[in-house]
């Protein structure tokens, strides 16, 4: 029973470029959650998606940013011209739907993004 | 006021001691509460859910305080490796479920 997957573990992009990130879920899972976490920070929440719908994107910054969880496939976090400023941990997490435990998150092991 | 609200630490405890830290919550409608742990540079995990009774796992204590909006949570006999940061998570009552973060508080235990 394989937890939250995430890849790549780490990503190293240079200023301009792209940056993909993606995310699958626990199995069973239909909620994901994305946060950021830069260093020696704490987790600040970026979007929450359930499949094919973005619930709360609140926390994603207004350009260059985007989310998506199609009825298949991982989630997906995308950056576009990446800056120096969006180097920083990415976590992924997942909960189930209708139960007792539907806010009890399970993390990935993160993505970590470096930005030259 | 923020959301959740933690001391960030670092608390620095020798082996042995006992520790407590409070989180605190601006929104009374929050239903839902739990502590996660995470260390340096990996994932958070899930520590322990926090009841409205109160709960004890082995060394760790939490403690909800509804009138005051805060949760706490308790650690005896620290170990070495009780060092981690200690998240406070609170989510709302019904409907779409915002997970909201504390910064967490930073624990080292001492030999």
């Amino acid at each position: 029973n394989a937890g939250v997957m995430q890849n790549p573990r780490h990503l190293v992009r240079r200023r301009g470029q792209e940056a993909r990130l993606r995310c699958s879920p626990m199995k069973g899972h239909s909620h994901v959650y994305w946060y950021r976490q830069l260093p020696e920070e704490g987790l600040k929440f970026m979007v929450y998606l359930q499949k094919e719908n973005i619930i709360d994107e609140s926390g994603m910054p207004k350009e260059r940013f985007s989310a998506e969880f199609p009825k298949e496939g991982p989630s997906i976090l995308r950056i576009q011209q990446v800056v120096r400023g969006d180097s920083a941990a990415y976590f992924c997490a997942s909960s189930p739907w209708g139960s007792s435990g539907a806010n009890v998150l399970t993390f990935g092991a993160g993505s970590r993004l470096t930005v030259l | 006021r923020k959301e959740v609200e933690q001391d960030p630490g670092p608390f620095n405890v020798p082996e042995g001691a006992t520790v407590a830290f409070n989180c605190t919550y601006s929104n009374s409608a929050s239903q839902s509460f739990f502590w996660y742990r995470q260390d340096c540079r990996k994932e958070p995990k899930l520590l322990m859910s926090v009841y409205s009774s109160g709960n004890e796992d082995g060394r760790f204590t939490a403690q909800l305080n509804r009138a005051s909006q805060y949760i706490s949570l308790l650690i005896r006999d620290s170990k070495l490796s009780d060092s981690a940061t200690y998240l406070c998570v609170v989510t709302p009552r019904g409907g779409y479920q915002k997970v909201t973060f504390g910064i967490g508080t930073k624990l080292q235990v001492i030999p």
